[in-house]
This record gives C-alpha cells, sequence and structure tokens, in this order.
C-alpha cells in the first residue's frame, strides 16, 4: 500500500503571496489532519477533514484554510503569506471514523517565505 | 488543558548506552500515548503507542509503559545504535478528539 503524499515537497514564496499544498492519504483512508511543524512552536494541530467536513480545528488565522475532495485527497490554503507562516507542513491520514485511529505521517512540505 | 512535557535535548550517547527519555502528560479522561520519531528531512513514523493503563508499546528495541499514577510515559532502550539518531516525539490522542498534541521533541545523537 502506497503512504500519505505530499506535494510539493519543498516551497519557496514571498510575504503577502498566497499557497496551496496537497495531500493524497492513504488508500481507503477518509480522515485527514494538518499539522505545522516550527522549531519555535513544535507541531501544532491545523485541522482536521473527514468525508468532506472539517472535524476538528486548531488555534491558526483565518488566513489557514483547508479542503477535502471525495477521493479523500486533502489540500491546504495560506493567504497573505507571513515570514512566520515558514515551516514544515505535515499531513497525516487515519481510517477508522473514530478520531483515535492511529495517524500516518507523509513527508511534509517545506515551506519557505521570504 | 491537555499538554505533553518531554525532556529537554539534545541527548547524546554512545553507542550500545542505555537510553530513557521522559515524558509526563496532563489530561483528563484516558488518552492513547504515543511515541514518534522523525529521521533528518522525513516525517514523522510512529514507533509505539499505548492505549490503557499498564499497557506497554514496544518496537525495535524501544519500550514504554503507560502509567497512570505518574501521568507518564517514558521511552527506553536497552543498548542504542548510530542509526537510532533522530528525533523522539511524545504524544497523546483523545478518542472523542482527533487532533493529536505533541511534546516539543528531544534530539537523540549516538555516537560510534
Amino acid at each position: 500500500k502506497a503512504g500519505v503524499t505530499q506535494t510539493p515537497r519543498y516551497l519557496i514564496k514571498t510575504r503577502g503571496q498566497q499557497v496551496t499544498l496537497s495531500c493524497s492519504p492513504i488508500s481507503g483512508h477518509r480522515s485527514v489532519s494538518w499539522y505545522q511543524q516550527t522549531p519555535g512552536q513544535g507541531l501544532q494541530f491545523l485541522f482536521e477533514y473527514f468525508s468532506e467536513t472539517q472535524r476538528n480545528k486548531g488555534n491558526f488565522p483565518g488566513r489557514f484554510s483547508g479542503r477535502q475532495f471525495s477521493n479523500s485527497r486533502s489540500e491546504m490554503n495560506v493567504s497573505t503569506l507571513e515570514l512566520g507562516d515558514s515551516a514544515l507542513y505535515l499531513c497525516a491520514s487515519s481510517a477508522g471514523t473514530s478520531g483515535s485511529s492511529e495517524q500516518f505521517f507523509g513527508p511534509g512540505t517545506r515551506l519557505t517565505v521570504l | 488543558g491537555n499538554s505533553v512535557t518531554q525532556m529537554e535535548g539534545p541527548v547524546t550517547l554512545s553507542e550500545e548506552a542505555f537510553l530513557t527519555i521522559n515524558c509526563t502528560y496532563t489530561a483528563t479522561g484516558y488518552p492513547s500515548l504515543f511515541w514518534y520519531v522523525q529521521y533528518p528531512g522525513e516525517g514523522l513514523q510512529l514507533l509505539l503507542k499505548a492505549t490503557k493503563a499498564d499497557d506497554k508499546g514496544s518496537n525495535k528495541g524501544f519500550e514504554a509503559t503507560y502509567r497512570k499514577e505518574t501521568t507518564s510515559f517514558h521511552l527506553e532502550k536497552g543498548s542504542v545504535q548510530v542509526s537510532d539518531s533522530a528525533v523522539y516525539f511524545c504524544a497523546l490522542l483523545y478518542s472523542s478528539a482527533s487532533k493529536i498534541i505533541f511534546g516539543s521533541g528531544t534530539r537523540l545523537s549516538i555516537r560510534p
């Protein structure tokens, strides 16, 4: 079974631009979660989608948004980029309908904002 | 609120040394507990987990026991290898929620 894939792996943007990151979950998985990893704040939960609906949300500003498609693929979008948005963005997928199902992580997208 | 605290790094050990990385948590109820590992340039991999008190998770020579009385989930390995060099994250997850709460991570370096 193929693992979680994320595209692109690396991205460089400038302040004020917007960016869209993509995540393809493991086949059959219906839940996709997004996390931001920075040296200062560590790993922080952004949001989770299940069957195209946002099921849970972290404490991030409205500039961070996401969506999930009928094939469970998910995208997250960050608008009006700030320098502090530079981070590794990790996507995780899980199989079950309960929130406690084991999550499998992708390799991440490293975003650099200049 | 719910949180996870793990020992500050970096931790540097010689090959074949005994490893302990401390992890304690603050939570209401009965979360599941995890250790994840992140190798350089990669995403997170689940190393082991425990879903209830007194459960012991184990994998690749690593072990951790869910101790409710001390709210701890310390990671141990009897004899570390250079290939164990990575960042280790302790984490918790509630059955009623879908977000993982991570500790700050502990960087482990093993000298040959």
